[in-house]
Parts: C-alpha cells; structure tokens; sequence
C-alpha cells in the first residue's frame, strides 16, 4: 500500500455515460495528479494541483474534468467519452518543497474501459 | 521534442544474476531522475531517484548511476529476485519551478528461476 487509494479499481461506462474517478491520499502530501497510462506508450500526464490549485493542464479534452476540493482528494469527472479514452488513469500525490521536486506515490489505478 | 527513452524493451535474466536497466534522457536541463517499478495490475511504485548534483545513488539492493556527459541513467538490481519481475519506467523533471515528471516507454524484466 502507498497510501494512495483510487475508486473505483473497474470501470466501464458508454459514451453518453458520465461518471467520476475518486482518489484520496493518506499521505499528508500538498500536490496530487491524474496520469493517464494506455498500452505500449508512456504514462501522460494531465493534470497537477498544488495545494487545491490546479497548475498544470496538458491539454487535456475538456470531457475529463477535474476537481480538488481539499489536498487529500482529487476527483476525475467523465462524460461523452470516445473508446480511445479507454486506459488504465493513475492518480499520484508528493510532497513538494522549495528544494525541488520530490518522488509521486501513485495509486492503484482505474481501469476505465469505453463502449 | 523533448523525451526519455529506454534501450530495452524487454530484458530476461537468470535469478540470482544482477540487472542493468539503461534509459537515456535528451533535456540537459532535467535535475531530478526517478525510477519506478510497475507490477501487473498495480500502479507505479517508487524505486529511488537522484538529483543531478550526483552521479550515483544507492538503496537496498538497488544502484542508480547518473552520466550527465552523454545524458544516461541506469537502474542496476543486485542478486535479481523473481519478484523483481515487472515493468521499470525511468521519469526525469526538466528543473525549474514545475514538478511535472516525463515518463519513458518502460522496460519489462523477467526474471527466470
């Protein structure tokens, strides 16, 4: 365990469907992430929240709609989605410091599949 | 573009043996690389990292050596397990104030007893 938990660990929803990712860390950490991981290419990040505050956004469609209501929880909102959205989407918090960039603990990730 | 790329993309090993995972970097900026391992059906899960002021790093049974010369990274595992069987990503973060990590394609390591 990581201290980071996702839900729900299966998805599969259709394209009219809207639906939520939850993520939670227990980690007293002030940054959290959504990446999304698909076959046979690199973890693509999409978004970073530090302390509640969403900095980064890459370019990511707006049917994934993001939401951090507090620093131990991050939310992905889905809805109108095409069968190529289908990944597995890790969620990830750290630490971070003036110091630098510190290590991301992820969880264990949703399997989302589109119909 | 930018990106972090890995040599092998499968490597199979004898237990017992040591392993050598090789990624090279292209941004000479990046100051802070990371690898982690990623068993089936769990998310990625930290191995260790080193900042560029070094140039090798090491944690229990695992090295990480740091050639910013000709930007290489390795990931060595000592005494291969077959538990040490997954799929290793290395992450670098191009510096400055970001705390984005650009991930590679992974290596996958199977260890045979």
């Amino acid at each position: 365990e990581t201290g980071v938990t996702q839900t729900p660990r299966h998805l599969v929803m259709g394209m009219t469907n809207k639906k939520s990712l939850k993520c939670e860390q227990h980690l007293g950490h002030n940054a959290m992430y959504w990446y999304k991981q698909s076959a046979k290419k690199p973890l693509e990040l999409m978004f970073v929240y530090n302390f509640k505050e969403q900095t980064e956004n890459n370019s990511v469609p707006s049917r994934f709609s993001p939401e951090c209501p507090n620093s131990s929880h991050l939310f992905l909102h889905l809805h109108t989605l095409q069968p190529e959205d289908s990944a597995l989407y890790l969620c990830a918090s750290s630490q971070e410091k003036l110091a630098g960039i510190n290590e991301q603990y992820f969880g264990p990730g949703t399997r989302l599949t589109v119909t | 573009g930018e990106s972090v790329g890995l040599h092998l993309p499968t490597l199979s090993v004898q237990e017992g043996d040591n392993s050598i995972i090789n990624c090279a970097y292209s941004n000479s900026a990046s100051d802070y690389f990371i690898w982690y391992k990623q068993e089936s059906g769990k998310g990625p899960q930290f191995i260790i990292d080193i900042r560029s002021n070094m140039d090798k790093r090491q944690g229990q049974r695992v090295t990480v050596l740091l050639n910013k010369t000709v930007k290489h990274l390795s990931l060595q595992i000592a005494a291969t397990q077959p538990g040490d069987s997954a799929v290793y990503f290395c992450a670098e973060n191009y510096g400055g104030a970001t705390n984005k990590l650009i991930f590679g394609t992974g290596t996958l390591l199977a260890v045979q007893p």
